[in-house]
C-alpha cells in the first residue's frame, strides 16, 4: 500500500463547477499537508499549506485536512480553463528534514 | 527573484550511456533537494542536501545515480550507466532552510532512455 493514495483522473469538468479533489494517507505521523499545482512541462508550484487538521481558504481554494480519517480535499469554486492542470497532494512528517511525500497527482480539465 | 533553474530541458540518450544535469537553486537557499517523476507518478525524493552535506539519499539507487553539491550552492545528478527505466523528470527543488513553508521547483529536465 502507498503511504499516499490520489485518484490520478483525469476528472473533466465545465467552467464554472466546483471541483473536489482527494486524497488518503496511512502515515498517523503526517503533520503538514500541501497542494502543488503542475502545468505541463512545468515544475510543481505550491497551492495551499496545512498544518494539522482544519480548513484553509484562500480565494477561489479551500483545503480540508481530516486527520482522524486520513483524508484531505482541495475544493475549487468557479473552475476556469486556467485551472486545467495536474494537482499533486505532498505531506510530511514534523521533523527538521522536510521530507515532502507526493500523491500521484489528479489531472483536472476544465472546459470552457 | 530568480526562480531555480535546470538544465538541460530535455535529453535523450541510449541505454548504458551517461547523463548528467545541473541545478542551480534560487540565491541563499540552504536545502536542494533532486526529484524523480516517472509519468503519471508524483514527484519521488532521490536526494536532500543541506548546503554541500547529504542528508538523506535513502532512495537514491546508488550503483548507477551519483550527486554532488560541491560549493553548497548548484548541484548535478548524473546517472550511469543508463537504463530504460530512469526515463522521467527530473526535478530540482529548494527551501530557504528547514523552518520553511515552500519548497520552489525548477522546470525540470525530461530525460528519454531509448
Amino acid at each position: 500500500q502507498k503511504e499516499v493514495e490520489q485518484d490520478p483522473g483525469p476528472l473533466s469538468v465545465p467552467e464554472g463547477a466546483i471541483v473536489s479533489l482527494n486524497c488518503t494517507y496511512s502515515n498517523s505521523a503526517f503533520q503538514y499537508f500541501m497542494w502543488y499545482r503542475q502545468y505541463s512541462r512545468k515544475g510543481p508550484e505550491l497551492l495551499m499549506y496545512t498544518y494539522s487538521s482544519g480548513n484553509k481558504e484562500d480565494g477561489r481554494f479551500t483545503a480540508q485536512v481530516d486527520k482522524s480519517s486520513k483524508y484531505i480535499s482541495l475544493f475549487i469554486r468557479d473552475s476556469q480553463p486556467s485551472d486545467s492542470a495536474t494537482y499533486l497532494c505532498a505531506m510530511r512528517e514534523n521533523t527538521g528534514f522536510q521530507k515532502l511525500v507526493f500523491g500521484t497527482g489528479t489531472r483536472l480539465l476544465v472546459s470552457p | 527573484e530568480a526562480g531555480v533553474a535546470q538544465s538541460p530541458r530535455y535529453k535523450i540518450i541510449e541505454k548504458r550511456q551517461s547523463v548528467a544535469f545541473w541545478c542551480n537553486p534560487i540565491s541563499g537557499h540552504a536545502t536542494l533537494y533532486w526529484y524523480q517523476q516517472i509519468l503519471g507518478q508524483g514527484p519521488k525524493l532521490l536526494i536532500q542536501f543541506q548546503n554541500n552535506g547529504v542528508v538523506d539519499d535513502s532512495q537514491l539507487p546508488k550503483d548507477r545515480f551519483s550527486a554532488e553539491r560541491l560549493k553548497g550552492v548548484d548541484s548535478t545528478l548524473k546517472i550511469q550507466p543508463a537504463k530504460l527505466e530512469d526515463s522521467a523528470v527530473y526535478l530540482c527543488a529548494s527551501i530557504l532552510n528547514l523552518s520553511g513553508d515552500t519548497q520552489y521547483f525548477g522546470p525540470g529536465t525530461r530525460l528519454t532512455v531509448l
